[in-house]
């Protein structure tokens, strides 16, 4: 199966930066994403990594290496609406089915 | 264009009883996924639609879930003989592709409480 690690729970101060780490142990690596989830509702798109590197979405980006099974979500200029709970989502591929996996989401909140 | 929607928003039941859980996808999206998510965890995958075929079902907990999606579209999710244990938010989302930079789409999610 796949094992997906998150700190629990992060604060941060509103216009500082924040990093939010993933950590992973799978097979069929096909791709890691991150999703924000706000306090009673769905979660929703941030951000996709297949390739090693930084991808950069406004305030937003995120980093993976592949070889160390290990991902970061990066916020800049954090605003009070940031505080919510930040999913990483690994998803593999086995036997031609595409299985997205989520870790149990780290809880930011963001004080003034 | 309308996002993904699931009805009812709120269900309770009794132990034992029968439900079911509906999901309309977005309109042209092939994939369709059920999660459930209990209070503090991740989303817990459950089982994947590409068309009207269950392309996974490995996540179906027991034989106790089921789920079917007749036409390409719309999803019903079933609980027979429902447990406290399944109470939860079950979340659908859809999605064009089922790989690459697919992006899932979540519905506003089902809570289930099974008193």
């Amino acid at each position: 199966g796949q094992n997906i690690d998150q700190p629990t729970e992060m604060t941060a101060t509103e216009g500082a930066i924040v990093q939010i780490n993933c950590t992973y142990q799978t097979s069929g690596f096909n791709g890691l994403f991150w999703y924000q989830q706000h306090a009673g509702e769905a979660p929703t798109f941030l951000s996709y990594n297949v390739l090693d590197g930084l991808e950069e979405k406004g305030r937003f980006s995120s980093f993976l290496s592949r070889s160390k099974g290990y991902s970061y979500l990066l916020l800049k200029e954090l605003q009070m609406k940031d505080s919510a709970s930040y999913l990483c989502a690994v998803r593999v591929v086995s036997g031609g089915s595409y299985i997205p996996t989520f870790g149990r989401g780290t809880s930011l909140i963001v004080h003034p | 264009g309308a996002g993904v929607s699931q009805t009812p928003s709120n269900k309770v039941t009794e132990k034992g009883k029968y439900v079911e859980l509906r999901c309309d996808p977005i309109s042209g999206h092939t994939a369709l996924y059920w999660y459930r998510q209990s209070l503090g965890q991740g989303p817990e995958f459950l089982i994947y639609f590409q068309g009207t075929g269950a392309a996974d079902d490995s996540g179906l907990p027991n034989d106790r879930f089921f789920a079917v999606r007749p036409e390409g579209s719309v999803s019903t999710l079933k609980i027979q003989r429902t447990e406290r244990g399944d109470s939860a938010v079950y979340l659908c989302a859809s999605s064009f592709l089922t790989g690459g930079a697919d992006t899932q789409y979540f519905g506003p999610g089902t809570r289930l409480t099974v008193l």
